[in-house]
């Protein structure tokens, strides 16, 4: 248990829909980023927030997007959801350090499918 | 862009036996780290390495970062079933945001 808790476990959306995806970071970590793991594959980053900013971005189209809350939960919305959209999102929360050693806490993900 | 090869991506051993996991990378990272993903959950983190050459163990699993913060390797002594499960390296990026490149992951199978 990480602390870090991710809602729906699982949704199934049609291509061309639109999907929110929630995060609530563990207690006092005001930092969120957000990796979408493909089936086989290791975790690829998509974005994170610090303090309710995007604070860097990977290479995802403009149509992943975003929002941290005053409390550092936070959402990740994706438009025009395309099959290759189907994956498991994950979100991590750290304390928004800026050591080497600073370590991202995983909450178990959800498991999105575009039919 | 950083990239992370991992290998091997499958491994079926018997019980007892012993085994490595790679990671390597052209690219520098201020930290690297271990995982292990359970099916259904997010990654759990094993151990994070700072200091290039740095070695640490965690019961049967000796970790090592390599002299030039490049690659890493993941050993486990006398594997056992419990050891079964997805294996991923995860080296640290800090430039702005502070983020995670990860290599495919390594199937470990451990078998009775």
């Amino acid at each position: 248990e990480t602390g870090v808790t991710q809602s729906p476990t699982h949704l199934i959306k049609t291509r061309g829909q639109q999907v929110t995806l929630r995060c609530s970071s563990q207690s006092g970590h005001n930092t969120v980023s957000w990796y979408q793991q493909a089936l086989g594959q290791g975790p690829q980053f998509i974005f994170q927030y610090y303090r309710e900013e995007e604070n860097g971005r990977g290479n995802f189209p403009p149509r992943f997007s975003g929002l941290q809350f005053p409390n550092y939960s936070s959402e990740l919305n994706v438009n025009a959801l395309e099959l290759d959209d189907s994956a498991l999102y994950l979100c991590a929360s750290t304390g928004g350090g800026r050591g080497p050693g600073e370590t991202q806490y995983f909450g178990p993900g959800t498991r999105l499918l575009v039919l | 862009t950083q990239l992370l090869e991992q290998s091997p991506q499958f491994l079926s051993i018997q019980e007892g036996e012993n085994l490595t996991v790679y990671c390597n990378s052209s690219s520098v990272f201020s930290s690297l780290q271990w995982y292990r993903q359970e099916p259904g959950e997010g990654p759990v983190l094993l151990v994070t390495v700072v200091t290039g050459g740095e070695v640490k163990k965690l019961k049967r699993l000796t970790f090592q970062f390599g002299d030039a913060r490049k690659d890493s390797s993941l050993h486990i002594t006398a594997a056992q079933p419990g050891d079964t499960g997805l294996y991923l390296c995860a080296g640290a990026v800090s430039s702005g945001a502070q983020k995670l490149v990860f290599g495919q992951g390594t199937r470990l199978t451990i078998n009775p």
